[in-house]
């Protein structure tokens, strides 16, 4: 079935440790993005990348890398997790930046103790 | 600064009507987008609007002033399964998505 794939499903993380988050889609679209959402916020923008290659900061890039080696993968690192980084992460996809509906896919729910 | 107000929730009565209002300050405009989130689950593409004006799907309909800086959606003939949070977001004029907070919609039988 074409979508995205996000794994893991959820996670428990002890502070300070290294994790990351993997990202997969079938659907050839050009850019991808990772959002957060909390409780009370919208989703708030992590990393983006327009094309295979390319990758740019969104609202909220501290403390989070990431990489577009290839046209399917766009997997997010948190180099040192911290508290604050407790959330539920959505990787999601469009053709092409614009008026492109997202993709999302099913989320990573994220726990740092 | 940027930023999206919906209400935070709202609740009906299955076969009613709601609507649920946006609405939207951002530098520029490129079109305004609905989704639909179930609890635990992912956004799913409800509708985009870009010119002013009634776009009608089925049950859903969405609604856009730009003059206003504003945007509704419309659902009819509610159905216990329309109870969701509905995620309004604006794209500004670097093509980047502002996103409301969501409006929790309850439905009641």
């Amino acid at each position: 079935i074409a979508g995205i794939t996000q794994a893991p499903t959820s996670q428990i993380l002890a502070a300070g440790r290294r994790m990351t988050l993997r990202c997969t889609q079938d659907m050839r679209h050009n850019a991808m993005y990772w959002y957060r959402q909390d409780l009370g916020l919208g989703l708030r923008l992590i990393h983006y990348s327009n094309t295979a290659g390319t990758t740019g900061k969104g609202e909220v890039p501290d403390g989070y890398s990431v990489s577009r080696a290839n046209t399917d993968d766009f997997p997010l690192t948190l180099a040192s997790a911290v508290p604050s980084q407790t959330s539920v992460y959505f990787c999601a996809s469009s053709d092409r930046q614009g008026s492109e509906p997202l993709h999302f896919g099913n989320g990573t729910r994220l726990t740092v103790t | 600064g940027q930023n999206i107000d919906q209400p935070t929730e709202m609740t009906a009565t299955e076969g009613a009507i709601v609507q649920i209002n946006c609405t939207y300050q951002t530098s520029g405009f490129n079109g305004l987008f609905w989704y639909q989130q179930h609890a635990g689950e992912a956004p799913t593409f409800l509708s985009y609007n870009v010119l002013d004006g009634l776009e009608e799907k089925g049950r859903f309909s969405s609604f856009l002033s730009r003059s206003k800086g504003y945007s509704y959606l419309l659902l009819k003939e509610l159905q216990m399964k329309d109870s969701a949070s509905y995620l309004c977001a604006a794209m500004d004029s670097n093509y980047q998505l502002i996103w409301g907070a969501g409006t929790k919609l309850i439905i009641k039988p």
